[in-house]
């Protein structure tokens, strides 16, 4: 099984820079997603890292450390409408290629 | 771009009743999957498919079922609806198996269990 923990609620400033943690435990590692989830709207992509490292796009960033079983998404010059969910989904190998979310960090951006 | 596409937005059954939630997508992809999203709870996996005709069990599939007669179409059928069923049902496909292939999901469905 998998056990994903991120943050559930996180505040910031808009202009400011903001660190969403996620940890993970899995065998099989295959990758690990970020996607930004707006109130009332799907889920859409923003990152995806499998090898250790920062991915850079943007105004968002990515890391991982597949030793520490850890990432971030590292949000830059915060606005207002980066306000939503992030979801950090492990995909790992189960038989088949599957994602596996955690539960998803709340992050409200304020003036 | 992908477009993937559930056929309601909000349902309102009654406990007991057999329900269909329908998914389309346009772009020829390999892998599809159901998750319903709860709050606190997160995205939670009930079956995915990776082929027609092919299903497998995600990490709640009691209550549900589905199929995929076609590779653009997957549907989660609900045999006897309960309440504690009443969430949020987001449909999302992806290419093929290989590293890095992202999900694209629907806007989801709201369905209440009443």
């Amino acid at each position: 099984g998998q056990n994903i923990d991120q943050p559930t609620e996180m505040t910031a400033t808009e202009g400011a820079i903001v660190q969403i943690n996620c940890t993970y435990q899995t065998s099989g590692f295959n990758g690990l997603f970020w996607y930004q989830q707006h109130a009332g709207e799907a889920p859409t992509f923003l990152s995806y890292n499998v090898l250790d490292g920062l991915e850079e796009k943007g105004r968002f960033s990515s890391f991982l450390s597949r030793s520490k079983g850890y990432s971030y998404l590292l949000l830059k010059e915060l606005q207002m409408k980066d306000s939503a969910s992030y979801l950090c989904a492990v995909r790992d190998f189960r038989g088949s290629y599957i994602p596996t979310f955690g539960r998803g960090t709340s992050l409200i951006v304020h003036p | 771009d992908v477009k993937v596409t559930q056929s309601s937005r909000y349902l309102v059954k009654r406990t007991g009743e057999k329900v269909f939630l329908e998914c389309v997508q346009d772009m020829d992809h390999e892998n599809m999957f159901w998750y319903r999203q709860d709050p606190g709870l997160g995205l939670r996996l009930i079956y995915f498919s990776y082929d027609v005709k092919m299903k497998e069990k995600g990490d709640i599939p009691e209550g549900y079922s589905v199929s995929r007669e076609k590779k653009e179409r997957f549907s989660l059928i609900l045999e006897s609806a309960s309440t504690n069923q009443t969430s949020m049902y987001l449909c999302a496909s992806s290419l093929e198996q290989g590293a890095g292939e992202k999900l694209f999901f629907g806007s989801g469905t709201q369905l209440s269990v009443l």
